[in-house]
């Protein structure tokens, strides 16, 4: 069973649409990182998450460390939006934070 | 923009060559890692370090091999490439008091 499960794999959004992707997980974390992705480009942490919410530009994470379940939210759409968004979560070991990583939600915002 | 630069970014190679995929930091992060990417199967650890000459395995290390001679320099060898080893390759960094984490651009790596 994977430690990082994302909902939707795919979504499809009409610009100025609400989205919202989930990640759960079963293991302890001490944070967890919303990753954007864009074709061929490289990666990028929108947020490291502990607990409660943040929120950048139409951006808003929460997390629930008691559900062990986080959502990436975009208010108003854009294509410009359109991206892999992954789930990342930091745990702490003996010798360094490793990163478990979800397997993504693509999102395709159109006109 | 981190200061975190992965070289080369592209590469095609034949079965059996060594390669050697290269990660530098102007950051001096402590802790840097290595990660290949696949298609439905997300970005793996392969090796990561916590310190210069520090080193310890990820989950998907065989194969692979990496060394850390100075603080800015990170590298990855493939001894002898092999098409299971055809991915994107991720460098990333991470001070881990602050649990931020930086990515390279990728490195494409094609074996034939």
């Amino acid at each position: 069973k994977n430690e990082v499960e994302q909902s939707p794999q795919n979504l499809t959004a009409q610009e100025g649409e609400f989205i919202t992707i989930n990640c759960s997980y079963s293991v302890g974390i001490s944070a967890l990182h919303w990753l954007q992705q864009h074709p061929g480009g490289g990666i990028v942490s929108l947020f490291m998450l502990s607990s409660g919410k943040k929120k950048h530009g139409r951006l808003i994470a929460t997390i629930n460390i008691q559900e062990k379940h986080s959502s990436l939210h975009i208010t108003a759409s854009h294509p410009r939006d359109s991206a892999v968004y992954i789930c990342a979560l930091l745990i702490n070991t003996g010798t360094a934070s490793k990163l478990t990583f979800g397997t993504g939600t693509r999102l395709q915002v159109t006109l | 923009d981190a200061g975190i630069t992965q070289s080369p970014r592209h590469k095609v190679t034949e079965t059996g060559t060594p390669v050697t995929l290269r990660c530098h930091q102007t950051e001096n992060h402590r802790y840097m890692y290595w990660y290949r990417q696949d298609p439905g199967h997300g970005l793996r650890l392969i090796h990561y370090s916590y310190g210069v000459k520090d080193t310890d395995k990820g989950e998907v290390s065989d194969g692979y091999s990496v060394s850390r001679s100075k603080t800015e320099d990170f590298l990855l060898t493939l001894e002898s490439a092999t098409s299971s080893q055809t991915s994107v390759y991720f460098c990333a960094i991470s001070g881990r008091e602050r649990g931020q984490a930086f990515f390279g651009q990728g490195t494409r790596l094609t074996v034939v």
